[in-house]
């Protein structure tokens, strides 16, 4: 398996309402990122797991709260989300040390999230 | 702070041109990367090039990373409209102390159009 799946692939949430992005991979890897996308544009870290920990926040207001219950899962909870936050949300997982320079991360197809 | 200018930012191009896009930057990095994205996918792998000097032909296209790992080359020849599509180039840098995740400083894109 050399995937990194997202679920769901579209969800449009109300400002007062409660989701999840879901992301799995069975490749092994120790990192998971979630990226922020906005059209056009590259990618944005919005925060980095490794060996399950969280390793990296880029001062990510606290409505986005991120979860990996273990090395093949990372959850990204949305709370009280505001019209802005719509954007394409990715997941990518890649290998840790030297591995990564030379392999690179893997891409979920993302999320399209509408706040509205 | 690392940065990565990549251009042009955008291209549109008819089928059969050759093209170029440049990735510069005044920071040396370990490897760099580029990701192909088509629209409502997450970023693919194209290659990553990790010896100054290097250089790495996929059919098409020829990647090349400058001699002091400051900058790099993507050309296409002869290109084709499933080459649209927006192109990232991504630097991958070691930090002292031994990271234990992979961060990506990644360049503003270059949106290609190939028309029939």
């Amino acid at each position: 398996d050399t995937e990194v799946t997202q679920t769901p692939k579209h969800l449009v949430m109300g400002m007062t309402n409660k989701k999840s992005l879901k992301c799995e991979q069975h490749m092994g890897h120790r990192a998971m990122y979630w990226y922020k996308q906005k059209a056009k544009k590259p990618p944005e870290l919005m925060f980095v797991y490794s060996y399950e920990k969280l390793s990296i926040n880029e001062s990510v207001p606290s409505r986005f709260s991120p979860e990996c219950p273990n090395s093949s899962l990372l959850n990204l909870h949305l709370h009280a989300l505001q019209p802005e936050d719509s954007a394409l949300y990715l997941c990518a997982s890649s290998q840790l040390g030297e591995a990564f320079f030379s392999l690179g991360y893997t891409f979920g197809s993302g999320t399209r999230l509408t706040v509205v | 702070t690392q940065l990565l200018e990549q251009s042009p930012q955008f291209l549109s191009i008819q089928e059969g041109e050759n093209l170029t896009v440049y990735c510069n930057s005044s920071s040396v990095f370990s490897s760099l990367q580029w990701y192909r994205q088509e629209p409502g996918e997450g970023p693919v792998l194209l290659v990553t090039v990790v010896t100054g000097g290097e250089v790495k032909k996929l059919k098409r296209l020829t990647f090349q990373f400058g001699d002091a790992r400051k900058d790099s080359s993507l050309h296409i020849t002869a290109a084709q409209p499933g080459d649209t599509g927006l192109y990232l180039c991504a630097g991958a840098s070691s930090r002292a102390g031994g990271t234990s995740y992979g961060k990506l400083t990644f360049g503003q894109g270059t949106i290609l159009t190939v028309h029939p």
